[in-house]
């Protein structure tokens, strides 16, 4: 139980455009996911926490312009990197936490590697 | 100095050995996770716990919450237990992860 997806595994894409990744909790519903970036050799860092039915909290530092947060059911969120820049390739991977359960229980999703050509 | 620090960073170990790899934490918590993760690959969610001791397999993962220590163990080693292992905290007050920088072990044959 408790699995996480994410669409697509890989992507690459060219300098302007605009990628979605998806975050599905397959077999539990999850009122809150949480969006993180890894980049090479660096610790995950929280992007943003996004919450079913409400807008996104994004961390300091990141652009909610820039990542855009979807949380429009129990079961899925999904990041927009819009204009990607080569600087936006990097590791992404969500967390989702069950519905009715403490925050703190977060299941990861496998990632999702962006790259910007 | 980083509010959760794992060691060793490195780690080779032969196959068949008792590995160890140890995380420190200095903030309050709500649960520590311990994740998996393979060179190109995702992240596996490894354990969650928020006292004492779970185990899966071979994995073994302890938690002292008044010394803020975890230990992962893994018996056995085996090389497809080369990976980075990563050890993350939920904070108290947020309950938002904050990661260690992993500990890369390769398990040589």
């Amino acid at each position: 139980g408790a699995v996480v997806s994410q669409h697509p595994s890989w992507v690459i894409c060219k300098s302007g455009t605009s990628v979605k990744i998806e975050c599905r909790s397959l077999d539990f519903q999850a009122t809150t996911m949480f969006w993180y970036r890894q980049f090479p050799k660096q610790s995950l860092m929280l992007m943003a926490t996004s919450n079913e039915g409400s807008k996104a909290t994004y961390e300091q530092g990141v652009e909610k312009d820039k990542f855009l947060i979807n949380h429009a059911s129990l079961t899925l969120s999904t990041l927009t990197v819009t204009s990607a820049h080569p600087e936006d390739s990097s590791f992404y991977i969500c967390s989702a936490s069950p519905s009715g359960r403490a925050v703190r229980d977060q299941y990861f999703g496998p990632g999702t590697r962006l790259l910007v050509l | 100095k980083n509010e959760v620090e794992q060691s060793p960073q490195n780690l080779t170990a032969q196959e068949g050995e008792f590995i160890t790899i140890n995380c420190s934490y200095s903030v309050g918590i709500s649960a520590l996770h311990w994740l998996q993760q393979h060179p190109g690959g995702g992240i596996v969610s490894l354990f969650m716990l928020s006292s004492g001791k779970k185990k899966h397999g071979r994995l073994i993962a302890t938690i002292n919450i008044q010394e803020k220590h975890s230990s992962l163990h893994i018996t056995a080693s085996h090389p497809r237990d080369s990976a980075v292992y990563i050890c993350a905290v939920g904070r108290s007050a947020t309950n938002k992860l904050i990661f260690g920088t992993g500990t890369l072990l390769a398990v040589q044959p």
